[in-house]
């Protein structure tokens, strides 16, 4: 597609049950990044991909916390027995090459709203 | 580690007039690249501006320029004849070195006043 893709967009989820939310980034990049991002606040790194590996994991906020990415392609994030605080929206965003040359801009997706009831 | 600084959460200009928004950093890397995005309430992140670090010339796109003080490690954004839709939060972000990351700022709120 034309741009990073989300979705879903919304999602509400009742405590404890798991959720799944997917980001299809602008295909040819490489780089892929997920965030947290709380009402009214900054982004809250998560974790990023360079292709299929994780070279930095350190951003998730437990255990129950996930990511994959498959064929250098669409991540999954999975959140576990999701809890109150996991409330937030997540955005993902893919840029064309990690950090070399003039190709570093980071193109982000609209974001999932993540709510849990 | 990298850390991107934000010291001021929110600001407000009245229409035409100019505004700077600050950013600091912290990094051991001699090259890297900075950025500022903005994300209306749309929640869309857009990307405003970008400088190399081992360019010395500050960048500038139409009426948003950057003041950017390698040894001082200040991005600072500046708007001028600020408009309605620059309403929105800015975030600053670095990204360099071996670890690749991403990093952002925790955002300035701006509002731009008739």
């Amino acid at each position: 597609g034309a741009g990073v893709s989300q979705s879903p967009s919304n999602k509400v989820t009742e405590k404890g049950k798991d959720v799944e939310l997917r980001c299809d980034p602008i295909s040819g990049h490489t780089a892929l990044y997920w965030y947290r991002q709380s009402l009214g606040q900054g982004l809250e790194f998560l974790i990023y991909f360079q292709g299929n590996s994780a070279p930095d994991k350190s951003g998730l906020p437990s255990d129950r916390f996930s990511a994959e990415r498959t064929g250098g392609s669409v991540s999954t994030l999975t959140i576990q027995r999701t809890q109150q605080e996991d409330s937030a929206v997540y955005l993902c965003a893919s840029s064309l090459n990690q950090f070399r040359g003039m190709n570093t801009e980071a193109f982000f997706g609209q974001g999932t709203r993540l709510t849990v009831v | 580690a990298q850390t991107v600084t934000q010291s001021q959460p929110e600001m407000s200009v009245q229409e035409a007039e100019t505004v700077t928004l600050s950013c600091t950093y912290d990094t051991s890397e001699s090259n890297y690249y900075l950025f500022w995005y903005k994300q209306p309430p749309s929640r869309q992140m857009i990307l405003v501006i970008r400088q190399e670090a081992y360019k010395q010339q500050n960048a500038t796109e139409n009426r948003f320029s950057v003041n950017f003080q390698k040894a001082a490690k200040s991005f600072s954004l500046k708007i001028s004849d600020s408009q309605l839709g620059d309403t929105a939060m800015y975030f600053c972000a670095f990204i360099g070195g071996s670890q690749g990351n991403l990093i952002f700022g925790k955002g300035t709120k701006l509002s731009v006043k008739p």
